[in-house]
């Protein structure tokens, strides 16, 4: 059964770095691309980037490149979206997901990870 | 504001079909399979149609998806309470290096 397993809500600070997770089972990690979504308060869905395990290779929506960093270890199935220096306004859920054969088509998602920046 | 347009709102009686439009253009629709995702509150989305109309397994086939041209819709035949959620359409954009995109979601209730 796959599976993507993500780590728990948290709440930081403004101006505070962050690092959440998405573990992968069930699957072969290396060979799928998995993405990373936000869900602000109350609004819809957002497409932020995708990387693909093997090797990688990763792309950005132009509105999250510089904002955030998508990274992979491939040693332990596990992907990471991360922040040097957090805004109130990245307060959001951030689902991570496993895509199919097109880059818009998310097969399995995590459940999700509430991230609140706030002071 | 996004590139992908979908309505607001939507509402239907038990049993009646209702249909969910995604507008958008060349670069994204026109030339890219278009996937739909329902979502409950408090919940991960899943993955509802893709390749523009192929169910995954386990989906209903009161759900279907089509496209022509620049825009895709969702088609819920035989409308049930349980249908009640938020639907959103997803693309490829081939647009300034290529990027995924939602349309804005769709709010569908069960009257």
């Amino acid at each position: 059964e796959v599976q993507l397993v993500q780590s728990g809500a948290e709440v930081k600070k403004p101006g505070e770095s962050l690092k959440i997770s998405c573990k992968g089972a069930g699957y072969s990690f290396n060979t799928y691309w998995i993405a990373w979504v936000r869900q602000m308060p109350g609004k819809g869905l957002e497409w932020m980037g995708i990387i693909y395990p093997g090797d990688s290779d990763t792309r950005y929506s132009p509105s999250f490149q510089g904002q955030v960093t998508i990274s992979a270890d491939r040693s332990i199935k596990t992907a990471y979206l991360q922040w040097s220096s957090l805004k109130a306004s990245d307060t959001a859920m951030y689902f991570c997901a496993r895509l199919g054969n097109n880059w818009a088509q998310f097969e399995y998602w995590g459940q999700g990870a509430l991230v609140t920046v706030s002071s | 504001q996004s590139v992908l347009t979908q309505p607001p709102s939507a509402s239907g009686t038990p049993g009646q079909r209702v249909v969910i439009s995604c507008s958008g253009s060349s670069s994204n629709i026109g030339s890219n399979s278009v996937n739909w995702y329902q979502q409950f509150p408090g919940t991960a989305p899943k993955l509802l149609i893709y390749n523009d109309y192929q169910r995954p397994s386990g989906v209903p086939d009161r759900f279907s998806g089509s496209k022509s041209g620049t825009s895709a819709s969702l088609a819920i035949s035989g409308l049930q309470s349980e249908d009640e959620a938020d639907y959103y359409c997803a693309v490829w954009d081939d647009s300034l290096n290529g990027r995924g995109m939602f349309g804005g979601g769709t709010k569908l209730t069960v009257l």
